[in-house]
């Protein structure tokens, strides 16, 4: 069973950048032919997807954040990460990341999500 | 962005009961990608239902899914008191993925 672990720190002054390390164990992330997504979810709100990428590198964002996000893969270490630049208190929220089983299964493991607070 | 909107917003029933959930798109879901997850509080989101009807492994045959195109149902056949919980429908036929705002299920 594959699990994931988000990594990163969980304060963050307003117009600096968000960045976020999903760790993947209990499998290779190249294998499977999966993709690996990000989502967020503000205090007591609902689910965003932010984007998610391949294991060969190929990116799919949310139009909406695309000109702030970049998702990145890292296959010797076994995990992606997430940049948001720019941020303000409106990116406050609980991020998760996800394997997305794509057409076959969609979001089928999330990690447990850490808390971003983006505040002076 | 193919727009999905969940009904009721909550939903109060007492164990046993049946719950019924929907959604509905904006726009028709390509090849019915169309997916359940259920949230409790402090909780990631877990993934009930893929595909409109397929269920997601270990997932108990209590929860069906069904529907097509635009309109999405999601079938709790005798609530069980870890069933109250949220739950979101989400579209992954197009990009960017979209889900809907939630129906919360409590106990009444």
């Amino acid at each position: 069973q594959v699990q994931l672990q988000e990594s990163g720190p969980g304060l963050v002054k307003p117009s600096q950048t968000l960045s976020l390390t999903c760790s993947v164990s209990g499998g290779s992330i190249s294998s499977g032919g999966y993709y690996w997504s990000w989502v967020r979810q503000p205090a007591g709100k609902g689910l965003e997807w932010i984007g998610r990428i391949s294991a060969g590198g190929s990116t799919n964002y949310n139009p909406s954040l695309k000109s702030r996000v970049t998702i990145s893969v890292d296959t010797s270490k076994n995990h992606f990460s997430l940049k948001l630049r720019s941020v303000t208190a409106a990116d406050t929220a609980v991020y998760y990341c996800a394997r997305d089983g794509g057409y076959t299964s969609s979001l089928t493991d999330w990690g447990q999500g850490t808390l971003v607070t983006v505040s002076s | 962005e193919n727009v999905l909107t969940q009904s009721p917003g909550t939903l109060s029933l007492s164990p046993g009961e049946r719950g019924t959930l929907s959604c509905w798109a904006s726009q028709s879901v390509s090849n019915d990608y169309l997916a359940w997850y259920q949230q409790k509080p402090g909780q990631a989101p877990r993934l009930l239902i893929y595909a409109a009807s397929s269920r997601a492994t270990g997932i108990p045959d209590r929860f069906r899914g069904s529907g097509s195109g635009t309109d999405f149902t999601l079938t709790i056949s005798r609530l069980e008191p870890e069933d109250f919980a949220v739950y979101y429908c989400q579209q992954y036929g197009s990009s960017p993925y979209t889900f809907g705002q939630g129906t919360k299920l409590e106990i009444k």
